[in-house]
């Protein structure tokens, strides 16, 4: 089963909403976690680096109060879309690399889709 | 330049075929170089890692070339499960801190 939980899978929402994604690393703890983008038939890009206990980074051209990111705990990630715009429709996918033995998993992905 | 390029395909082959895809990454100081599969609407999924010597894992084979910065996947007896697309992915950072840099993929069909 998944190591990485991400939720929701699937959101729809109006344009000018808020949209909070989840992203959970089940069974051991993440100190740093990324948050993704992948826009069809696109790579995937790196939005962020999430840090437990400290402000993520943010990548060139990602604006980080759009984009809010909290890690306040070692399993726990969230990714809020503010005043989402339907540009930012895509597929948002998390990782996390396991403080212990430095394996990466991936989240499974949520879709989001801004009316 | 793109940091990780890769021909985009798709490639459409019939079962029991071999195929191969290769990637070119920019950075030469770049440490690990990983295959990705990433089914539609997926999230990816590790493949095999690459490792300088080559490295095999069933039908699947992986090369690295340093000095040409080149990356190569081999996939023989091709099954229709196979279809995907295939990631070329490369961390530049050391340890277990740095982030993935991602090609835009390489799209296998397998046809009956």
């Amino acid at each position: 089963g998944a190591v990485v939980s991400q939720h929701p899978s699937r959101v729809i929402c109006k344009s000018g909403t808020s949209v909070k994604i989840e992203c959970r690393s089940l069974d051991f703890q993440a100190t740093t976690m990324f948050w993704y983008r992948q826009f069809p038939k696109q790579s995937l890009m790196l939005m962020a680096t999430s840090n437990e206990g400290s402000k993520a980074t943010y990548e060139q051209g990602v604006e980080k109060d759009k984009f809010l990111i909290n890690h306040a705990s070692l399993t726990l990630s969230t990714l809020t879309v503010t005043s989402a715009h339907p540009e930012d429709s895509s597929f948002y996918i998390c990782s996390a690399i396991n403080r212990g033995t430095g394996e990466l998993f991936f989240g499974e992905g949520s879709r989001l889709t801004v009316l | 330049r793109k940091e990780v390029e890769q021909d985009p395909g798709p490639f459409n082959v019939p079962e029991g075929a071999t195929v191969a895809f290769n990637c070119t990454y920019s950075n030469s100081a770049s440490q690990s170089f990983f295959w990705y599969r990433q089914d539609c609407r997926k999230e990816p999924k590790l493949l095999m890692s690459v490792y300088s010597s080559g490295n095999e894992d069933g039908r699947f084979t992986a090369q690295l070339n340093r000095a040409s910065q080149y990356i190569s996947l081999l996939i023989r007896d091709s099954k229709l499960s196979d279809s995907a697309t295939y990631l070329c992915v490369v961390r530049n950072y050391g340890g277990s801190q740095g982030n993935l840099i991602f090609g835009k993929g390489t799209k296998l069909s397998v046809k009956p």
